[in-house]
């Protein structure tokens, strides 16, 4: 098993652009979550997922969207980036209380 | 929201030497999960605690739930350069189940 697996690792974007961030999980959770990571502020919620269809708002949704394809998957979209942006996305699921988390993604936004 | 205080930001030790850090909550949590993640990496699951007052062992890691359930601390015995990493505690995020709000970190740097 994969685990929690995410693409891309690393990005870089100019302000403006856009891209979507895929996650996808193999151990059949129902829950899914973004989170960012910024020095000094810990993990951030931004939007997760509690079962397959359903989408709901963290504490940082703003300038996001999500989609949850299928019980796999959970990408995470911005439309236009911006530098506050910046950060490490990190995907996460869970189908008891324990979340497991995806490598990352690095996301530099100039 | 519910927000969960981690105390210290950052903690410098000498190897061998003992690290604790501290988590606190405003409102009584159900439950608390702590987390690892090595430098470069992503958050482990390290274990809940549910009960008040609760005390679990990981080899040299203690952990230790409040007899309120607000707060709770992670203790690591005699470090190693293993160690090294970024510690998270994390509380329920709300009714939604399997939502968490975590706190902002304790940075562990061990000096051989």
């Amino acid at each position: 098993n994969a685990g929690v697996t995410q693409t891309p690792k690393f990005q870089v974007l100019k302000t403006g652009q856009s891209m979507t961030l895929q996650c996808a999980q193999d151990m059949n959770h129902n829950s899914m979550y973004w989170y960012r990571q910024d020095p000094g502020m810990g993990l951030r919620l931004i939007y997760y997922s509690a079962s397959e269809g359903t989408t709901d708002k963290g504490e940082v949704p703003n300038g996001y969207n999500v989609s949850r394809l299928n019980k796999r998957e959970f990408s995470l979209r911005l439309e236009s980036a911006a530098p506050s942006q910046t950060s490490v996305y990190f995907c996460a699921s869970t189908q008891g209380y324990e979340q497991y988390f995806g490598p990352g993604t690095r996301l530099t936004v100039t | 929201g519910q927000q969960v205080m981690q105390i210290p930001q950052y903690q410098h030790v000498q190897e061998g030497e003992d690290f604790t850090t501290y988590c606190n909550s405003s409102t009584t949590l159900s439950n608390i999960q702590w987390y690892k993640q090595r430098p470069g990496g992503h958050p482990v699951f390290l274990i809940q605690l549910v009960k008040s007052g609760e005390v679990k062992k990981q080899k040299r890691l203690t952990f230790q739930f409040g007899e309120a359930k607000k707060n709770s601390s992670l203790h690591i015995t005699a470090t190693q350069t293993t160690d090294v990493g970024t510690y998270f505690c994390a509380g329920p995020g709300g009714t939604s189940y399997g939502k968490l709000t975590f706190g902002q970190g304790t940075i562990l740097t061990v000096h051989p």
